[in-house]
């Protein structure tokens, strides 16, 4: 157990729709990450942000967004979804901005239909 | 962009061999780190490598950083069947990390 939580496990929903997808960093962490992995593409880094406010950017779309609150947790918010987006999403967390160790939660599957 | 190339994709090995996964970053990385994840599990961090030519080992796994910091690769040596499941790489350059593609290991016994 990583101590990195993420909720729901499964999320089933159809084309078009909007989800967002919660994540609970480690005690102490201040980064939380977020990252899609789906079969064809890998691991792909989304976003990233640092005690509330946004420390990196990566592939992520603009039908997607995240923030990050106040008591550290984070979520992510996917709109007007298509079937490829259909993917595994991890959440990660840890202690400093950047260079440190990544401590991913079990991940939310995501199936678009 | 940074561009992380990660090989093999796929490594069938036999029990009690050894195999190396291969790593090399398009540009020079600040650090290098190499996750594991297990079938249906998350990715579980490893070890990062930060100098130079850094070597450092667990265990059976020897890890190992370029002198050019642009490459890295992992060597699992006598493989057991407890080493199945994906290791990625993971290159940090300009407050980024880039994943490779990880490579899939499955072990014959």
């Amino acid at each position: 157990d990583s101590g990195v939580t993420q909720t729901p496990k499964h999320l089933i929903t159809a084309t078009g729709q909007r989800v967002t997808l919660r994540c609970s960093p480690r005690s102490g962490d201040l980064s939380v990450y977020w990252y899609q992995q789906s079969l064809d593409q890998g691991l792909q880094f989304l976003i990233q942000y640092y005690n509330g406010e946004e420390r990196a950017k990566g592939n992520i779309l603009e039908r997607f967004s995240a923030q990050q609150f106040p008591d550290l947790h984070s979520e992510l918010n996917l709109s007007s979804l298509e079937l490829g987006d259909s993917a595994l999403y991890f959440c990660a967390s840890s202690v400093a901005a950047v260079a440190d160790t990544q401590y991913f939660g079990p991940g939310t599957r995501l199936t678009v239909l | 962009g940074q561009q992380v190339m990660q090989i093999p994709q796929y490594q069938h090995v036999q029990e009690g061999e050894d195999f190396t996964t291969y790593c090399n970053s398009s540009t020079t990385l600040s650090n290098i780190q190499w996750y594991k994840q297990r079938p249906g599990g998350h990715p579980v961090f490893l070890i990062q490598l930060v100098k130079s030519g850094e070597v450092k080992k667990q265990k059976r796994l020897t890890f190992q950083f370029g002198e050019a910091k642009k490459n890295s690769s992992l060597h699992i040596t006598a493989t057991q069947t407890t080493d199945v499941g994906t290791y990625f790489c993971a290159g940090q350059s300009d407050y980024k990390l880039s994943f490779g593609a990880g490579t899939t290991v499955t072990v014959r016994a």
